[in-house]
């Protein structure tokens, strides 16, 4: 089915290990996004890639780094993971509708745990 | 910074019964949306609203799009509990950004 793919869904990591959430969407889309969420906090911005070669900071950029490795593909980087960086991370792909206005298309999620 | 503040945060009502959510903000919108989330999943989008004072019905779910583009709300007739989940609101300040209000949490009880 088309639609936004994320991996891993679960992740533990110890407090100063690294690791890459990997995100791909097979629908052409131009844009991608990297969110969190907390308790409490809805979602919030952590990069976005308006197409491929470019990547913006959102809200939350401090402590990840991301990569828009083809239109395909965006990936998400922890390099020093910190307990604050327990979350759920969601990663979304944008289309144009009709009325002029872009909507997003998630991912299931990825649940990762800072000890 | 800009910011979408949604009330309630959370609402617990019967089944049978009407709720409003309501999605505010201080900064003007060229887009704004509506998402419900269930758990375990992401987020599915419900309406896209465009236009100032816009107002779109999906079957019992009213959404409204305010004059001056800076608010929102939803409004819920004779809610079932499948309507349960989270729901968000999302806004578009320029062309590839989006911002999500802090969510709604709706149960409701058959």
């Amino acid at each position: 089915n088309a639609g936004v793919t994320q991996t891993p869904k679960f992740q533990v990591l110890k407090t100063g290990q690294s690791m890459t959430l990997q995100c791909a969407q097979d629908m052409n889309h131009n844009s991608m996004y990297w969110y969190r969420q907390d308790p409490g906090m809805g979602l919030r911005l952590i990069y976005y890639s308006a197409s491929e070669g470019t990547t913006d900071k959102g809200e939350v950029p401090n402590g990840y780094n991301v990569s828009r490795l083809n239109k395909r593909e965006f990936s998400l980087r922890l390099e020093s993971a910190a307990p604050s960086q327990t979350s759920v991370y969601f990663c979304a792909s944008n289309r144009q509708v009709l009325s002029g206005a872009n909507v997003l298309t998630f991912g299931a999620g990825s649940r990762l745990t800072v000890l | 910074t800009q910011l979408l503040e949604q009330s309630p945060q959370f609402l617990s009502i019967q089944e049978g019964e009407n709720l409003t959510v309501y999605c505010n903000s201080s900064s003007v919108f060229s887009s704004l949306q509506w998402y419900r989330q269930e758990p375990g999943e992401g987020p599915v989008l419900l309406v896209t609203v465009v236009t100032g004072g816009e107002v779109k019905k999906l079957k019992r779910l009213t959404f409204q799009f305010g004059d001056a583009r800076k608010d929102s709300s939803l409004h819920i007739t004779a809610a079932q509990p499948g309507d349960t989940g989270l729901y968000l609101c999302a806004g578009a300040p320029g062309t590839y950004k989006y911002i999500f209000g802090t969510g709604t949490r709706l149960k409701v009880l058959a």
